[in-house]
């Protein structure tokens, strides 16, 4: 599976959108983006997936660039309750997923 | 619909002990999962199962046996517990992977402490 590089921390204002990016230039053509997030003591949350096009849900919307060496995970509008940790996975299964250290988004008010 | 039950919540044990972590899920997933998180680290994959009756290693398998002899239920069992498997244990379940890549969705953990 392909290596990611997320940053390790990030802030965002409370109603403001949150843009967290992922780096995965190793990523080869049947390899899956996939979105997780960790609150606090709590087991990790599935947010989305997608393969090339962009994709969005109830949560949060997935932006895939062109060559997918790169994807940004957007919440619209961020409440407190999106501080969590936010883990991009890349995989060519979803029964192969690999967590890393992810992003630690706090969400200020 | 309670999606993925672990059981106990919280357990200490002495080194040496036994014990065995239970997890249920009641999504009539196929796949099932166990996995380990140590402090300020992600997941780690300890064993799988693809179906009733079958699992397979992840990649933290020693010290650790699983076994899946229902569909809804993957237990993980520790024969002689070690400090060094203190660690917050999550189970997950998904169905199957295929051309679909369905999400895993996990349980709530069971944190685990050897004295």
């Amino acid at each position: 599976d392909a290596k990611t590089t997320q940053p390790t921390s990030m802030d965002c204002a409370e109603g403001r959108a949150a843009n967290l990016p992922c780096n995965h230039s190793t990523i080869s053509g049947n390899e899956y983006v996939y979105w997780y997030r960790q609150i606090h003591s709590q087991g990790p949350q599935y947010i989305i997936h997608g393969l090339k096009n962009n994709e969005t849900n109830e949560m949060a919307s997935l932006i895939i660039t062109e060559d997918r060496k790169s994807s940004t995970l957007i919440l619209p509008h961020a409440t407190l309750r999106d501080t969590a940790v936010y883990y991009c996975i890349v995989s060519g299964s979803a029964r192969q997923l690999t967590f890393g250290s992810g992003t630690q988004l706090t969400v200020l008010p | 619909n309670a999606g993925v039950t672990q059981t106990p919540k919280f357990r200490v044990l002495k080194t040496g002990q036994s014990m065995t972590l239970l997890c249920a899920q009641d999504m009539n997933h196929e796949y099932m999962y166990w996995y380990r998180q140590d402090p300020g680290m992600g997941l780690r994959l300890i064993h799988y199962s693809v179906g009733e009756g079958t699992t397979a290693k992840g990649e933290v398998p020693d010290g650790y046996n699983v076994s899946r002899l229902k569909k809804q239920n993957f237990l993980l069992g520790l024969e002689s517990a070690a400090p060094s498997q203190t660690s917050v244990y999550f189970c997950a379940s998904s169905y199957s992977g295929g051309v679909r890549n369905q999400p895993q969705h996990f349980g709530d953990g069971t944190r685990l402490s050897i004295l």
